[in-house]
């Protein structure tokens, strides 16, 4: 059973455009959650994350949201750009176990 | 380069051979992990240190799975009698934080 949940395996977006991927998680003791990118051949890059305290979370062009009534998260990136085109994993983690829970991914391609 | 570094990166063994993998992580790191990816999946947790003791192993695969640190620096993932469903990458990362570094990952093949 899956506690975090990508349910979109793939994204096309156009340069330019925003790009929104979302993420559910059904354990409601999660209380940090984080966003990777992954190129082919290379490991996870941290992203951005966001703490159950807050709602929303900003690094330049990459936004965070958080809704936890719905258990749902999303990452927003604008304007979407063709180097953005990777894998993007959503992980969550219980504050004070260090052990994150990853979904499966979804795949962005942003077309020139 | 002051990364986490992986070695070998890519490795093709036998069905029952054993196979050692090695995980060098950002010097100034208390936390080591490993994880799993197949294809389709996210990073499958399964062990991590904390300096030199192994804190959580139960979510290694089976017994033929192990992990050591020994000195609390480089870490070590065996796996015993290799099965073709071992297959996958194996990704370790390092953190000082709850934000983690990964390292390049080691792709092994069992024939």
């Amino acid at each position: 059973d899956q506690q975090v949940k990508q349910n979109s395996p793939s994204l096309s977006v156009q340069e330019g455009r925003i790009s929104i991927l979302n993420c559910d998680y059904t354990n409601s003791m999660f209380d940090y959650f984080l966003w990777y990118k992954k190129y082919p051949a290379e490991g996870p890059t941290f992203l951005i994350s966001i703490s159950s305290i807050k709602d929303k979370n900003e690094d330049g062009r990459f936004t965070v949201f958080l809704n936890k009534s719905a258990k749902h998260l999303s990452l927003h990136i604008v304007p979407s750009q063709p180097g953005d085109s990777a894998v993007y994993f959503c992980a969550a983690m219980v504050g004070g176990s260090y052990i994150p829970t990853f979904g499966r991914g979804t795949s962005l391609i942003v077309h020139p | 380069d002051t990364g986490v570094s992986q070695d070998p990166r890519h490795k093709i063994t036998k069905r029952g051979q054993n196979v050692t993998f090695r995980c060098d992580p950002i010097s100034e790191h208390n936390r080591l992990y490993w994880y799993r990816q197949t294809l389709g999946q996210g990073p499958e947790f399964l062990t991590y240190f904390q300096n030199e003791a192994q804190l959580e192993k139960s979510r290694l695969l089976s017994d033929r799975f192990s992990a050591e640190r020994p000195k609390g620096s480089f870490s070590t993932l065996e796996i015993q009698r290799t099965e073709q469903g071992d297959s996958a990458m194996y990704l370790c990362a390092s953190s000082s934080t709850n934000q983690q570094f990964f390292g390049p990952g080691t792709r092994l093949t069992v024939l």
